[in-house]
């Protein structure tokens, strides 16, 4: 899979919206764009994913840029639930036959309240 | 919501004795899959399993692991004789195919401590 680069951690105040940045300079024409977070003490969690259009859903947008070298997960009103870390993933299944995830480091959201 | 669901959620074994994990996996999933993550590093790779074998495996995933569906429900992680540097959250997941906009859904880990 080809690497992410993410900032370490962020800070956001409570019910503020969030912006998470993604760089994936090196991104081929068929990775998908895939984010999870991991709460505390707990699995990984799947938010959102796409591959050239803005995605949006319950708990997340997903704004790609136009060359798909970089994307943003925005939390439209951080809550205390939302401190995890963040992880942002490309997956070409169909390219590389790999099933699998391969995480970084991610970023680690603190939501102040 | 369907979950996946892991047992027991803390495992102590002494070095060298055999375990297993368990997992229910979601009942519809086709993929299943062990992710390990020691304290403080990042989420790790283990195996992927479809159709009632291995699809692919990390270098961790060495002799002493072994993965099997035993019966409908059940997907299960052994490790045969445990070292200390086993000790780690241990995390199954499943998901409904293996393409590339497939999301993968995640248990809540069994904590293996190995003492």
């Amino acid at each position: 899979d080809a690497k992410t680069t993410q900032p370490n951690s962020m800070e956001s105040n409570e019910e503020e919206p969030v912006h998470l940045p993604c760089n994936h300079s090196t991104i081929s024409g068929t990775d998908y764009i895939h984010w999870y977070r991991q709460l505390p003490s707990q699995g990984p969690e799947y938010v959102i994913h796409g591959l050239t259009s803005n995605v949006n859903n319950r708990m997340a947008s997903l704004a790609i840029a136009e060359d798909r070298k970089s994307s943003t997960l925005i939390l439209h009103r951080a809550t205390l639930r939302d401190a995890a870390v963040y992880y942002c993933i490309l997956r070409d299944v169909a390219g590389a036959g790999s099933y699998q995830l391969t995480f970084g480091k991610g970023t680690k959201l603190s939501v102040i309240p | 919501e369907p979950e996946v669901t892991q047992t027991p959620s803390h495992q102590v074994t002494q070095m060298g004795q055999e375990v297993i994990l368990r997992c229910v996996p979601i009942s519809n999933h086709l993929y299943f899959y062990w992710y390990r993550q020691i304290l403080g590093q990042k989420v790790e790779f283990l195996v992927s399993f479809y159709n009632n074998e291995i699809s692919e495996k990390s270098e961790i995933f060495d002799d002493q692991f072994s993965v099997e569906r035993p019966d409908g429900s059940n997907f299960t992680l052994k490790i045969r004789s445990t070292k200390l540097e086993d000790s780690a959250m241990y995390f199954c997941a499943s998901s409904p195919d293996r393409g590339s906009g497939t999301e993968a859904f995640f248990g809540q880990g069994t904590r293996l401590t190995v003492v």
